[in-house]
């Protein structure tokens, strides 16, 4: 199994402020990193599919980046509606999630 | 707009069995792969089981055995049939749906499914 490692796990940020997750796997992941939100009580959202390809009707303040075994995703300006918890995912081999970055309001 | 829609969750008793059911609506469940996955506090997002549109079926290393994931393309809805249901099962179960294998592009709203005495 593909452990994924999610830092920080928290991260305090104004609004307008840019945000950078990271996400460290346990080996390469050849394709099919993605990132989701999740916002209480709601599922999760895909935003990034395959390292760096918005899903529709994500915003371009999101970008994701990244090879190997290290991604990064990018807010570039906080939202108010973008505070919340956010998971890596792989389907290189069989899928798993980092343990989420909570990005809450300073 | 997709839409999947679970029902079936609820407070069942250790050993018993049940199943989730996912109805979709602006997604063909036959045409597209299918999955159920599962988020605890403790353990987080867990990827239970995925469904090809061939029917090829695939389940976790360690849930195999107690997890039958199914489809029925006349009502367009998806399942998980869960057996021997233990405390550890306790979770939100959500269905999700993708044009891709090991990817979740939709995702209903989720059930809450305790397993207690």
């Amino acid at each position: 199994e593909i452990v994924l490692t999610q830092s920080p796990a928290t991260l305090s940020l104004s609004p307008g402020g840019r945000a950078t997750l990271s996400c460290r796997a346990s080996q390469s992941v050849s394709c099919c990193l993605g990132w989701y939100q999740q916002k209480p009580g709601q599922a999760p959202r895909l935003l990034i599919y395959d390292t760096a390809n918005r899903a529709t009707g994500i915003p371009a303040r999101f970008s994701g980046s990244g090879s190997g075994t290290d991604f990064t995703l990018t807010i570039s300006s906080l939202e108010p509606e973008d505070f919340g918890v956010y998971y890596c995912q792989q389907g290189s081999h069989w899928p798993t999630f980092g343990q989420g970055t909570k990005v809450e309001i300073k | 707009e997709v839409q999947l829609a679970e029902s079936g969750g609820g407070l069942i008793h250790p050993g018993g069995s049940l199943s989730l059911s996912c109805a979709a609506s602006g997604f063909t469940v036959s045409s597209n792969y299918i999955n159920w996955v599962r988020q605890t506090p403790g353990k987080g997002l867990e990827w239970i089981s995925i469904m090809y549109p061939s029917g090829d079926t695939y389940y976790a290393a360690s849930l195999r055995g107690r997890f039958t994931i199914s489809r029925d393309q006349s009502q367009n809805t998806f399942y998980l049939h869960i057996t021997s249901l233990r405390t550890d099962d306790t979770a939100v179960y959500y269905c999700a749906g993708a044009g891709r294998p090991n990817r979740g592009d939709y995702w209903g709203q989720g059930v809450l499914l305790t397993v207690s005495s």
